[in-house]
């Protein structure tokens, strides 16, 4: 089946500091991948779409710059939290889309969880 | 816009009874529907899906699921469920023509031994 590797599943980072999550589709090319946010008991809150070779596209309130977004080829997005507060601190998850069409599904990451000092 | 509610926020059930949770969602057009399964401490999986034909569809661990369209619901079902069904289980509703998928915000299921 479709594996999706999330990476690293768990960081500790000072405030101001920025942290890069990458999301990797094993067996799979994937031109969209989605980063969504879960906080405690809660759904899964989508902050934006990763297109490969283009620019992500944000849900309403998501800062760009601050979420930065990078999808350089079909297997491997990157999410970087730039300058972290403590209010970032969260758990982040990744899925990426496939098969391309009308029967496509979600497949996850197993999260990161990041606790920003 | 889509939208996708789920009517229970915590279920708690004792080992071997029924389970349904309900899933709802707002949607003019063809969608394809979704539950997925996050066990704790485990990442999101698939635990069925919709896309057309049989309205009844099943999954694994004994799951299944209804597509009533008049009623805009696909409900979750489970004859007898176990401890290890413990988990929060999300319905997702993706529109047939690129829109992204939306998920419900989940239900927390608890099975007593």
């Amino acid at each position: 089946g479709a594996v999706v590797s999330q990476h690293p599943s768990w960081v500790i980072c000072k405030s101001g500091t920025s942290v890069k999550i990458e999301c990797r589709s094993l067996d799979f090319q994937a031109t969209t991948m989605f980063w969504y946010r879960q906080f405690p008991k809660q759904s899964l809150m989508l902050m934006a779409t990763s297109n490969e070779g283009s620019k992500a596209t944000y849900e309403q309130g998501v800062e760009k710059d601050k979420f930065l977004i990078n999808h350089a080829s079909l297997t491997l997005s990157t999410l970087t939290v730039t300058s972290a507060h403590p209010e970032d601190s969260s758990f982040y998850i990744c899925s990426a889309a496939w098969p391309a069409g009308k029967n496509e599904k979600l497949f996850f990451g197993s999260g990161t969880q990041l606790s920003v000092l | 816009a889509q939208s996708v509610s789920q009517h229970n926020h915590h279920v708690i059930l004792s080992e071997a009874a029924s389970l349904e949770l309900g899933c709802n969602y707002s949607y003019g057009g063809t969608v394809n529907l979704f539950w997925y399964v996050q066990y704790p401490g485990q990442h999101l999986q698939l635990l069925l899906k919709y896309f057309s034909g049989d309205p009844l569809v099943k999954g694994i661990k004994g799951f299944e699921a209804e597509f009533i369209k008049s009623k805009f619901s696909f409900n979750l079902r489970k004859p007898s469920v176990q401890w290890s069904d413990t988990a929060e289980y999300f319905c997702a509703v993706k529109g047939n023509y690129g829109q992204n998928f939306v998920f419900g915000p989940g239900t927390r299921l608890s099975v007593l031994p």
